[in-house]
C-alpha cells in the first residue's frame, strides 16, 4: 500500500564504505528524485530522473550515483562514505511526464533513510 | 536563481491560537508554490499548493494565498491543534527551465501545547 518506500530506514556504517539505499514507487509516476536533509532540517535536491534523463545538482559529489533499473525504482549508491554524508535521505516521485512540463504536480515522499557515518 | 525564505522557528503556540508562517520567494515568471508538512519521523507530505497568482490553496484548516505583487505565500490557520505540531516547508517549482525541481525554504518547526 505504501506509495513511495525506501530501505533501509536506518543505516549505520564506517567511513570509506560503499552503501546503497533503495527506493520504489507504486504510483506509476514518471519522475523520481533524491533529496538530502541535514541536521537542521534543510532539504536539498540531489537528483531528478525521468525516462533515463538525469539532472544532477552541481553540488553533489560524484561519489553519489543514482541507478534506475526500471521506472518504479531509483536507488542511490554512495562510494567512499564520509562523515559529512550523515543525513536523512528522501526519495520522492511525481507525475511530471518530463522535465519540460508544468511543475505543478505534487511530489510524494518516502519515509526517509537516516544514514550515520562513523 | 530561485530561492525561498521562511520565517525562522521554532514557533510555539497554545492550542486554538492563530498561526502565521511567512514565506517569500524569488523566481522568474510564475512558479508553482507549495506548503509541505513533515511530522516527526516521517517524510514530507503536501499540505496545499497554488499554481497561479491570487490562487488560494487550502487543506485541513490551513490556507495560503499566492501573492505575486509581494512574492509571498504565507501559511495561516485560525485555530491550531496539538496534532499540527510538525515542521512546515514552503517550496516553489519553476515555470521554466530544464527541470521541475522543488526549491525548499529552511523549514519552520511548530510546536502546539495543550
Amino acid at each position: 500500500d505504501t506509495a513511495v518506500s525506501q530501505t533501509p530506514k536506518y543505516l549505520v556504517t564506517q567511513m570509506g564504505n560503499d552503501k546503497s539505499i533503495k527506493c520504489e514507487q507504486n504510483l506509476g509516476h514518471d519522475t523520481m528524485y533524491w533529496y538530502k536533509q541535514d541536521s537542521k532540517k534543510f532539504l536539498k535536491i540531489m537528483f531528478s530522473y525521468n525516462n533515463k534523463e538525469l539532472i544532477i545538482n552541481e553540488t553533489v559529489p560524484n561519489r553519489f550515483s543514482p541507478k534506475s533499473p526500471d521506472k518504479a525504482h531509483l536507488n542511490l549508491h554512495i562510494n567512499s562514505l564520509e562523515l559529512g554524508d550523515s543525513a536523512v535521505y528522501f526519495c520522492a516521485s511525481s507525475q511530471e511526464k518530463s522535465f519540460r512540463t508544468s511543475g505543478r504536480n505534487e511530489q510524494f515522499f518516502g519515509p526517509g533513510t537516516r544514514l550515520t557515518v562513523l | 536563481g530561485n530561492s525561498v525564505t521562511q520565517m525562522e522557528g521554532p514557533v510555539t503556540l497554545s492550542e486554538e491560537a492563530f498561526l502565521t508562517i511567512n514565506c517569500t520567494y524569488t523566481a522568474t515568471g510564475y512558479p508553482s508554490l507549495f506548503w509541505y508538512v513533515q511530522y516527526p519521523g516521517e517524510g514530507l507530505q503536501l499540505l496545499l499548493k497554488a499554481t497561479k497568482a491570487d490562487d488560494k490553496g487550502s487543506n485541513k484548516g490551513f490556507e495560503a494565498t499566492y501573492r505575486k505583487e509581494t512574492t509571498s505565500f504565507h501559511l495561516e490557520k485560525g485555530s491550531v491543534q496539538v496534532s499540527d505540531s510538525a515542521v512546515y516547508f514552503c517550496a516553489l517549482s519553476p515555470s521554466s527551465g530544464s527541470a521541475r525541481q522543488l526549491t525548499f525554504g529552511s523549514g519552520t518547526q511548530l510546536t502546539v501545547l495543550p
